[in-house]
């Protein structure tokens, strides 16, 4: 069954600060990837994905994250945080079998930017 | 594409009620999800559609709940007898498959807000 960590319920960070959210995952297949933002009182939008291929995804707003397949990893990066990035990241994981139509969501990880 | 719209945003009700949410996806999108988002929690998959057809249902989905999507369009979540334990946000997401892929990228609404008094 697919299952996704995110370690870290809160993180605090001085703008213009770089930024790392972490997630792992736990499947016995393969697995696509997701990075999610909520806003407050919004719903989720997503930042990017890992499908396959090149194990570095771009992402909007600057965001990137890299695929580690052996450390069954999916962490999020920024190099330089904003005041609007204040939100709720969520990572997600969804086993790539045919007929397989649920996505499997983190805690998610609270990111606030200190002035 | 107005993108995926949820109503109403907000709903407050006395234990014991009934509530009814509405999801319209984005017109093209055959696949419409929900799912529920409890505090400090990720959101939870609860059931999702291909056209009018519900092909799968999770077991948080209580007799109590019941989705329809009676002509493939716009989706309903009804709640019968709400228990505080309810009281959650409601996302609707749709999504068309990934040509490459299948891969289910999802396009979330922004939600319904439940308050069970």
């Amino acid at each position: 069954a697919q299952s996704v960590t995110q370690l870290d319920s809160q993180v605090p960070v001085f703008e213009e600060a770089p930024v790392e959210l972490r997630c792992n995952y736990s499947s016995s297949v393969s697995v696509y990837l997701f990075w999610y933002v909520q806003y407050p009182n919004q719903g989720l939008q997503l930042l990017l994905k890992y499908l396959s291929g090149s194990t570095l995804v771009k992402g909007i707003n600057g965001f990137e994250a890299e695929f580690n397949k052996s450390q069954t990893s999916f962490h999020l990066r920024k190099p330089s945080v904003h005041i609007s990035d204040t939100a709720e990241y969520f990572c997600a994981v969804s086993e790539a079998w045919f007929g397989n139509e649920k996505l499997t969501f983190g805690t998610g990880t609270r990111l606030t930017i200190i002035p | 594409d107005t993108g995926v719209s949820q109503n109403p945003r907000h709903k407050i009700t006395k234990r014991g009620q009934n509530v009814t949410f509405r999801c319209d996806p984005i017109s093209e999108h055959n696949r419409l999800y929900w799912y529920r988002q409890t505090l400090g929690q990720g959101p939870e998959f609860l059931t999702y559609f291909q056209n009018e057809a519900q092909l799968e249902k999770s077991r948080l989905l209580s007799d109590r709940f019941s989705a329809e999507r009676p002509k493939g369009s716009f989706s309903t979540l009804e709640i019968q007898r709400t228990e505080q334990g309810d009281s959650a946000m409601y996302l609707c997401a749709s999504r068309d498959r990934e040509r490459t892929s299948g891969a289910n990228v999802l396009t979330f609404g922004a939600g319904s807000r439940l308050t069970v008094l």
